[in-house]
């Protein structure tokens, strides 16, 4: 991996609303797409995670997307709850090499 | 399952001292990266070990250095403090020899005084 913007940095819903994360990143060997969540004074967890040969994936609530050709990923949050509210990390890596992060959206869902 | 562990949670030094801190990884992973990450800033990659080997590198200085020990636990060193060092520092295991599925300790927040 070598760069990964994030967008947007703060977003903010009402609850039970939808959130978009997205990200782009610029090697085309990346293969790999996981999405963290960090809550205030806690190190961030893995929440759903992506790999190049799939272009969609869910879980309950939440779901990845991946295009390929235009080198974007997004993570999707239906039905946003108050404690959905965090920071949410993209990150990519290719090969070997080490994850790259995003700089992060902070969430806030408003009930 | 523990999950990762990290100690010290929380630490003050004083520029110019040394420190180390720890790491344990998930059950079942052998590769133990770590991270440092600044206030509202993703975290950037320090290095990762494998085989008791530091296997890549980021864009820090030698003064951050790290072992792996055989039962795949890590030890981050920083020699020579400086104010710029204080921050989140993050420690994640990952699946054999990869970075895939890394899961993350809660860190151990560094104040360098």
């Amino acid at each position: 991996g070598e760069n990964v913007e994030q967008h947007p940095s703060t977003l903010s819903v009402q609850e039970g609303d939808s959130a978009v994360i997205k990200c782009t990143y610029s090697d085309s060997a990346s293969n790999y797409f996981p999405w963290y969540k960090q809550e205030l004074g806690k190190g961030p967890q893995l929440i759903i995670d992506i790999r190049s040969n799939v272009g969609e994936k869910k879980d309950q609530r939440i779901a990845v997307t991946l295009n390929k050709t235009a080198k974007h990923f997004s993570l999707h949050i239906t039905e946003t709850q108050p404690e959905d509210s965090a920071v949410y990390f993209c990150a990519e890596l290719s090969g070997n090499t080490p994850l790259v992060f995003g700089k992060g959206t902070r969430l806030s869902v408003i009930a | 399952d523990a999950g990762v562990t990290q100690s010290p949670t929380h630490l003050i030094k004083t520029r110019g001292q040394q420190v180390t801190l720890r790491c344990s990884p998930k059950s079942g992973h052998d590769t133990v990266s770590w991270y440092q990450q600044a206030l509202g800033q993703g975290p950037q990659f320090i290095f990762q070990y494998y085989e008791e080997e530091e296997r890549q590198r980021g864009n820090f200085p030698d003064r951050f250095s790290g072992h792996q020990f055989p039962n795949y636990s890590s030890e981050l060193n920083v020699n020579a403090l400086l104010l710029g060092d204080s921050a989140l520092y993050l420690c994640a295991s990952s699946l054999p020899g990869t970075g895939l599925e890394a899961f993350f300790g809660q860190g151990t927040r560094l104040t360098v005084v």
